[in-house]
């Protein structure tokens, strides 16, 4: 099993340009997460899925939009890239919500908007 | 939304050196997990604990849930620099999400 894997793994963009990430996970769980991380900040939820064909906003959804059309995949947009959206984006997924909801996680994308 | 505050923020240790990072809040957790994410790599899971007191070893790592359950800590005997790496606490934010905490970077030098 490959896990949670993540597409592109680098990216530049100027500011005004829309991209797209992909997350892709072959572990049949249902939720999905995408975090950004920045220096001295954590791990911050941006939006995330509890199925497929739902979502939910995290803690900082302003500037991207997201859908999971299939189970196994969750996309995050930036239809309008800006310089304060230089990251490392982070998805992850996990099969059990309650008491113990391990996550597990891709090894990132790391975007850098001019 | 309830704040793990965790410290230190930065370590830096010669190999062989004991440590401990903890992870604190004014909140009682029904749980909290312990991540680790290696440089360039994402977040691993390390251990989740449960029960208020309870003490969790996974090899040299001894991780601890305080009595509360408002804290917990992560001693690291014998650092080797494979342990190098970003030390993260969380807790249940909601029954489908995780709350992180900033973490702690560890750098254990040869």
């Amino acid at each position: 099993n490959a896990g949670v894997t993540q597409t592109p793994k680098f990216r530049v963009l100027k500011t005004g340009q829309s991209m797209t990430l992909l997350c892709a996970q072959d572990m049949n769980h249902e939720y999905m997460y995408w975090y950004r991380q920045d220096p001295g900040m954590g791990l911050r939820l941006i939006h995330y899925s509890v199925g497929e064909g739902t979502t939910a906003k995290g803690e900082v959804p302003d500037g991207y939009n997201v859908s999971r059309l299939k189970k196994q995949n969750f996309l995050l947009g930036l239809e309008s890239a800006a310089p304060s959206q230089t990251s490392v984006y982070f998805c992850a997924s996990s099969y059990l919500a309650g008491t113990y909801n391990e996550q597990f996680f891709g090894p990132g994308t790391r975007l850098t908007v001019l | 939304t309830q704040l793990l505050e965790q410290s230190p923020q930065f370590l830096s240790i010669q190999e062989g050196e004991n440590l401990t990072v903890y992870c604190n809040s004014s909140s009682v957790f029904s749980s909290l997990q312990w991540y680790r994410q290696e440089p360039g790599e994402g977040p691993v899971l390390l251990v989740t604990v449960v029960t208020g007191g309870e003490v969790k070893k996974l090899k040299r790592l001894t991780f601890q849930f305080g009595d509360a359950r408002k804290d917990s800590s992560l001693h690291i005997t014998a650092a080797q620099p494979g342990d190098t790496g970003l030390y993260l606490c969380a807790y249940q934010g909601g029954s489908e999400k995780l709350v992180f905490g900033k973490g702690t970077k560890l750098t254990v030098n040869p």
